[in-house]
């Protein structure tokens, strides 16, 4: 059974970047396509973008347009988010889910597969 | 992109009593493409339902779904006390999918 198993918790200074890993264990990506939400403390959840790891092609909310960075490494069925440019209030977890349907399909999905999140937090 | 409104905010409720929460959205939903998810403190979103009406694996018959349009429902027949946790509607009709703010369901 296929787990998202995701990097350990990070503190960056503001100003700085910070890189989160997501891997499929137990299985690979398949043609599934990979989110990142975060939800920041208290708050609700907040979908920053994707990539389909199989074309290598990602997608970015607009509140994070040019500062997100979303790949895929096929062969370790791992996939990353960069965060650049972090500022206080991006301090939250991050969770990296699996989106259920092909992207061919329609765009966006449901998720229903989810890692356990990564604590990022921004303080000087 | 499409705004979910949850309501209430919070949910008073006994464990074995029904809960009914809303989740509303600006603009019709595509194929009523919404789900739901429940979330406990320290824990990632499980996804409940999906297709406004469908129950996802390993879900119990007590979660159910309903709505079309712009306005969904989420009703737990009989609230066990595991089902005391936070409970988020997702729209997925539209690009980009969205989220509702949440409705906290907590033991009164």
């Amino acid at each position: 059974q296929v787990q998202l198993v995701q990097s350990g918790a990070e503190v960056k200074k503001p100003g700085s970047s910070v890189k989160v890993s997501c891997k499929a264990s137990g299985g690979t990506f398949s043609s599934y396509t990979i989110s990142w939400v975060r939800q920041a403390p208290g708050q609700g959840l907040e979908w920053m973008g994707r990539i389909i790891p199989i074309l290598g092609i990602a997608n970015y909310a607009q509140k994070f347009q040019g500062r997100v960075t979303i790949t895929a490494d096929k062969s370790t069925s791992t996939a990353y988010m960069e965060l650049s440019s972090l500022r206080s209030e991006d301090t939250a977890v991050y969770y990296c889910a699996r989106e259920y349907g092909p992207h061919w399909q329609q765009p966006d999905w449901y998720f229903d597969l989810w890692g356990r999140g990564t604590l990022v937090t921004v303080s000087s | 992109e499409i705004v979910l409104t949850q309501s209430p905010g919070t949910l008073s409720l006994s464990p074995g009593e029904r809960a009914t929460l809303s989740c509303r959205a600006s603009q019709s939903v595509s194929s009523s493409y919404l789900a739901w998810y429940q979330q406990k403190p320290g824990q990632a979103p499980r996804l409940l339902i999906y297709g406004a009406s469908s129950r996802a694996t390993g879900i119990p018959d007590r979660f159910s779904g309903s709505g079309s349009g712009t306005d969904f429902t989420l009703t737990i027949s009989r609230l066990e006390p595991e089902d005391f946790a936070v409970y988020y509607c997702q729209q997925y009709g539209s690009s980009p999918n969205t989220f509702g703010p949440g409705t906290k369901v907590d033991i009164k």
